[in-house]
Parts: structure tokens; sequence; C-alpha cells
């Protein structure tokens, strides 16, 4: 059982690239999250999707966009990216239904934008 | 103000000693309450769930005080390898689609 799945692991971008990163849950989950963390800083929120076919923003979702493909694929894509974007990016997936349950997490991406 | 709350730490903790710490959250509508651990920028893990009356697993106990809105972990018998920073998260009732989590409290346990 693989739990939560992030590709890639690492990145290395120039600013103004763009990329996707991938998620990918097998648990049945139905919401789905992204997250930044930097240096000394908690979890940021940048989208969440609540359930298939449904997105919304966080914290901090300027200069990102997700698609939640299907039930168990949430990605978020950096259309320009910038220095400031140079974090550790984490997914998570959530039963919410009936009960909350702990959130589940992925290895994480680490990012750097030069 | 923040909505969770936790002191940053370091608690610097001996080997074998206790150490407890809290974390406070603003909205009283929230309905379920977890402990995280993180290693050095790894993925979060949970820890445990918190219950209302509060519960145990092993050196681990959680409590949680409606009234006073906060969390509590004690970690007995402290561990080299307990040391990592801790994070509360709480999802509220009104906003379940968001949870909140705190910056995380940092516990070092020395030999």
């Amino acid at each position: 059982n693989a739990g939560v799945t992030q590709t890639p692991k690492f990145q290395v971008l120039k600013t103004g690239q763009s990329m996707t990163l991938q998620c990918a849950q097998d648990m049945n989950h139905n919401s789905m999250y992204w997250y930044r963390q930097d240096p000394g800083m908690g979890l940021r929120l940048i989208y969440y999707s609540a359930s298939e076919g449904t997105t919304d923003k966080g914290e901090v979702p300027n200069g990102y966009n997700v698609s939640r493909l299907n039930k168990r694929e949430f990605s978020l894509r950096l259309e320009s990216a910038a220095p400031s974007q140079t974090s550790v990016y984490f997914c998570a997936s959530l039963l919410h239904r009936p009960d909350d349950q702990p959130q589940h997490f992925g290895d994480g991406t680490r990012l750097s934008i030069l | 103000r923040k909505e969770v709350e936790q002191d940053p730490g370091p608690f610097n903790v001996p080997e074998g000693a206790t150490v407890a710490f809290n974390c406070t959250y603003s909205n009283s509508a929230s309905q379920s309450f977890f402990w995280y651990r993180q290693d050095c920028r790894k993925e979060p893990k949970l820890l445990m769930s918190v219950y209302s009356s509060g519960n145990e697993d092993g050196r681990f106990t959680a409590q949680l005080n409606r009234a006073s809105q906060y969390i509590s972990l004690l970690i007995r018998d402290s561990k080299l390898s307990d040391s990592a920073t801790y994070l509360c998260v709480v999802i509220p009732t009104d906003s379940w689609g968001k949870l909140q989590f705190g910056a995380g409290t940092q516990v070092v346990v020395t030999p």
C-alpha cells in the first residue's frame, strides 16, 4: 500500500520555467491538499480539493494552479517559476467523511528555483 | 493572531526526563485534533489523535481542554529518537476543508 506518492522528489528549475508536481493516493480519500514548507516555518496550504471536481485556494495560492484529475490524483502547476517558490512541497490526503481522519502525507518534493 | 499557535522551542530535554507543551487554537468550533511529528524536512507523520477524554499511547499522552482551547502533548521517559518537531493540527467544524497547522514545537533530547 503506497499511500501518498509524490513525483518528482527533487527538481531544479530556472526562473520562468514551468513544471507540474504530481500527487496520487491509493487510499480512496476524498480530500487532497498541497502545502509548502519553508525553513523555520510551518506548513502553509496552497490549494486543496475537498472532493473530486472541486478545488479551493488556501493561504498562499498565488503563482500556482491545481487540477484534481480524478479521485486519486491532484497536481500542482507552477506556470512561471520564481525564486520565492523555492520550497519543500508536500501533498496530503484525508478521509473527511463520516469522521475526520488524520492526513497522510507524501514524501515531499524539494524544489529549487534559480 | 494565528489560528493555531505553538511555542517554537526548542525544548532541550535530558534523556529520560518528561517534557510537555501546548498548542492553542482560536476557533471554538474546532472538532478534531491531532499531533504529528516531523523530522528534519521530512514529511509529517501522525503521532496520535487527541480525544476529548484524553488519551495515551505508550510514553505519549495527549489532552484536550476545550474550555481554554488548547491541546497538550506530554512525553514521558524521553528517548533520543524523540528529537523532532511536533505539529498540532486542528480541523474546524465550519471549515473542514482547511486543516489548521501549528508551526511546530522543536524538542531536542540530549544524552
